[in-house]
């Protein structure tokens, strides 16, 4: 067990839907990160939020959002979904936020599995 | 912008046999660099970092050295085993102040057979 708790574990939706993950990074872990696992494209960075504020963007849609609440627990909102959405969405945490020097460990979660039909 | 390139998959071995698996990478100034490793139906898991040039990073007997002449952070092990199949990725956490996240490479897949 990682200290990242994510949830669901795994979410069948249909098309034109919406839907939310939960992530819950590690006690004392500041920053969360959500990251896409796609056959196609890899492992891409979507967002991070530090301390409930949102710090780093990379190649999230539009249609997809985040936040990071007081309790530092962090929903990542899928909107409109496509089939090509179908993917692993991982949360990740660290301590450090943008102002950490040196080597920084994410600690991932086990991932949510979605499945648009 | 920063990148990681790895060798393609699947990797397929026989026990014990010497394992490498090529990363290199495109970024400015001194990025750190890891090994993370996917184990089926799990998260990542970090396998080992470098956080300097001529760093060598180990765990498990894994190691990876940080070439910054050669942009590479190449992972070794003398012996692998059936339990070392997984997913390996390389990654780069960037030196400069700006978007400062783990950019991953496509992962190499690692079959080791008995």
């Amino acid at each position: 067990d990682s200290g990242v708790t994510q949830t669901p574990k795994h979410l069948i939706t249909a098309t034109g839907q919406r839907v939310t993950l939960r992530c819950s990074p590690r006690s004392g872990d500041l920053s969360v990160y959500w990251y896409q696992q796609s056959l196609d494209q890899g492992l891409q960075f979507l967002i991070q939020y530090y301390n409930g504020e949102e710090r780093a963007k990379g190649n999230i849609l539009e249609r997809f959002s985040a936040q990071q609440f007081p309790d530092l627990h962090s929903e990542l909102n899928l909107s409109s979904l496509e089939l090509g959405d179908s993917a692993l969405y991982f949360c990740a945490s660290n301590s450090w936020g943008i102002t950490g020097s040196g080597a920084n460990v994410l600690t991932f979660g086990a991932g949510s599995r979605l499945t648009v039909l | 912008g920063n990148s990681v390139t790895q060798m393609e998959g699947p990797v397929t071995l026989s026990e014990e046999a010497f394992l490498t698996i090529n990363c290199t990478y495109t970024a400015t100034g001194y990025p750190s660099l890891f090994w993370y490793v996917q184990y089926p139906g799990e998260g990542l898991q970090l396998l080992l970092k470098a956080t300097k040039a001529d760093d060598k990073g180990s765990n498990k007997g894994f190691e990876a050295t940080y070439r910054k002449e050669t942009t590479s952070f190449h992972l070794e092990k003398g012996s692998v085993q059936v339990s070392d199949s997984a997913v390996y990725f390389c990654a780069l956490w960037p030196w400069d102040t700006g978007r400062r996240a783990l950019t991953f490479g496509s992962g190499t897949r690692l079959q080791v057979q008995p």
